[in-house]
């Protein structure tokens, strides 16, 4: 199994640009999650989906932050306008059923914005 | 409501030496909990699990007991190396279908 698979895994972005995270998780699992970790704010849960449908959202920051799952083996998520407060490394993780068994983390995306 | 508090890093230890970070946690019920290692640049993986009080999670010479009398789920190891220098998370299932996470306490050893 090749595990979860984040693109790119680092991107440097001027201010006001799109930004584009890609993620494909593990086969067969059913729940992904986005995370952004900082220095300041560690580990924050960004948004949950289940079974390909948004569960909770609630961590999303602002507007300008978006995310889809259109099929089992593809999440994205979507910063249109990015600003430097963005910089952050940004997890995609997925899980069977929730998080019982534990999650499977990507190696993240690191993004700059300057 | 449920949380999980870990011992504040940097703990630095030399090649070795015996290593116990301390985990305990707040919660109804009996949850599972976890330890979850992060590398330098790399994501988080799982290093142990335990499901249900009494029982031992190990991987890599590392190992941890749940506690249910003291909410205590420590990680130790008996002898470090300096390729264990990371940042160990725990954490517990669930709020809903997340995990709660500890802080992470970042491990140095020095050779």
């Amino acid at each position: 199994d090749a595990g979860v698979i984040q693109s790119p895994r680092h991107e440097v972005t001027e201010m006001g640009q799109e930004v584009t995270l890609r993620c494909k998780p593990i086969s067969g699992h059913n729940s992904l999650f986005w995370y952004r970790q900082t220095m300041m704010r560690g580990l924050e849960l960004l948004i949950y989906f289940n079974n390909n449908v948004p569960i909770d959202d609630s961590g999303m920051p602002e507007d300008r932050f978006s995310a889809k799952m259109p099929n089992a083996s593809f999440s994205t998520l979507k910063i249109q306008p990015s600003e430097p407060r963005d910089s952050a490394v940004y997890f995609c993780a997925s899980s069977w059923q929730g998080a019982n068994y534990g999650y499977t983390f990507g190696s993240g995306t690191r993004l700059t914005v300057v | 409501g449920d949380s999980v508090t870990q011992m504040e890093g940097p703990v630095t230890l030399s090649e070795e030496a015996f290593l116990t970070i301390n985990c305990t946690y707040t919660a109804t019920g009996y949850p599972s909990l976890f330890w979850y290692v992060q590398y330098p640049g790399e994501g988080l993986q799982l290093l142990l699990k335990a499901t249900k009080a009494d029982d031992k999670g190990s991987n890599k010479g590392f190992e941890a007991t749940y506690r249910k009398e003291t909410t205590s789920f420590h990680l130790e190891k008996g002898s470090v190396q300096v390729s264990d220098s990371a940042v160990y998370f725990c954490a517990l299932c669930c709020r809903d279908y997340q995990l709660i996470w500890g802080a992470g306490t970042k491990l140095i050893i020095k050779p």
